[in-house]
């Protein structure tokens, strides 16, 4: 079965530029979830969605980043304009279903924002 | 503040020791818990995971503790391999419609011929 796929694998851009983040889940998986994992740190919940809804974006910073999954499979993860902060890991997850169940993790994305 | 945190951040045994790596979370509606494994470059991976609803759970050379009274979770390695290091997180879940997991700052396992 293959995994979560992610691209690119790394990033570098200016401050104040746009960037965007592709991940496509593991087959037949209803949730997708979006992480910022810092240097040094856990990986923090930015977005969740079930199927193409917003279950939980809480601690998605609205006015820099926006995320959608229109068809319910691929997503993708817009930061614009980015600041030297965002420089991080953004990893990618997917599980079968909502509930306590497992979430499988892509490589991630290394971002650097100079 | 991070509601699961882990009370080392690195922890250095022997090759073929068992490790004992540690975890204490804040929040008491947590009901599922998590322990993933990190090698560099590379995204959490599954290890071991336990519902509130037991205090222990073995897997293949691992074992996870948990103690809902104190609010501590660990992860138990037997006769620990250079395979074996990495960061270690917990994780946990409140449960709830949304289910995202909230991560410790993880502990680095350093395995010593």
């Amino acid at each position: 079965e293959a995994g979560v796929a992610q691209s690119p694998r790394y990033k570098i851009i200016e401050k104040r530029q746009s960037v965007a983040f592709w991940c496509n889940p593991i087959s037949g998986h209803a949730t997708l979830y979006w992480y910022q994992q810092i240097l040094g740190q856990g990986p923090k919940l930015l977005i969740q969605f079930q199927n193409n809804g917003v279950v939980d974006d809480s601690q998605l910073p609205k006015d820099r980043f926006s995320a959608e999954r229109l068809k319910g499979v691929d997503s993708t993860l817009k930061i614009q304009p980015a600041k030297l902060e965002d420089s991080a890991v953004y990893l990618c997850a997917s599980s079968p279903g909502s509930g306590n169940t497992e979430a499988f993790f892509g490589q991630g994305t290394r971002l650097t924002v100079v | 503040g991070e509601s699961v945190g882990l009370h080392l951040p690195t922890l250095s045994v022997q090759e073929g020791d068992n490790s004992i790596i540690n975890c204490a979370y804040s929040n008491s509606a947590s009901d599922y818990f998590i322990w993933y494994k990190q090698e560099s470059g590379k995204g959490p991976q599954f290890i071991i995971d336990i519902r509130s609803n037991m205090d222990k759970r073995q897997g293949q050379r691992v074992t996870v503790l948990l103690n809902k009274t104190v609010k501590h979770l660990s992860l138990q390695i037997a006769a620990t391999q250079p395979g074996d290091s990495a960061v270690y997180f917990c994780a946990e879940n409140s449960g709830g419609g949304a289910d995202g997991l909230t991560f410790g700052k993880g502990t680095h396992l350093i395995i010593q011929p």
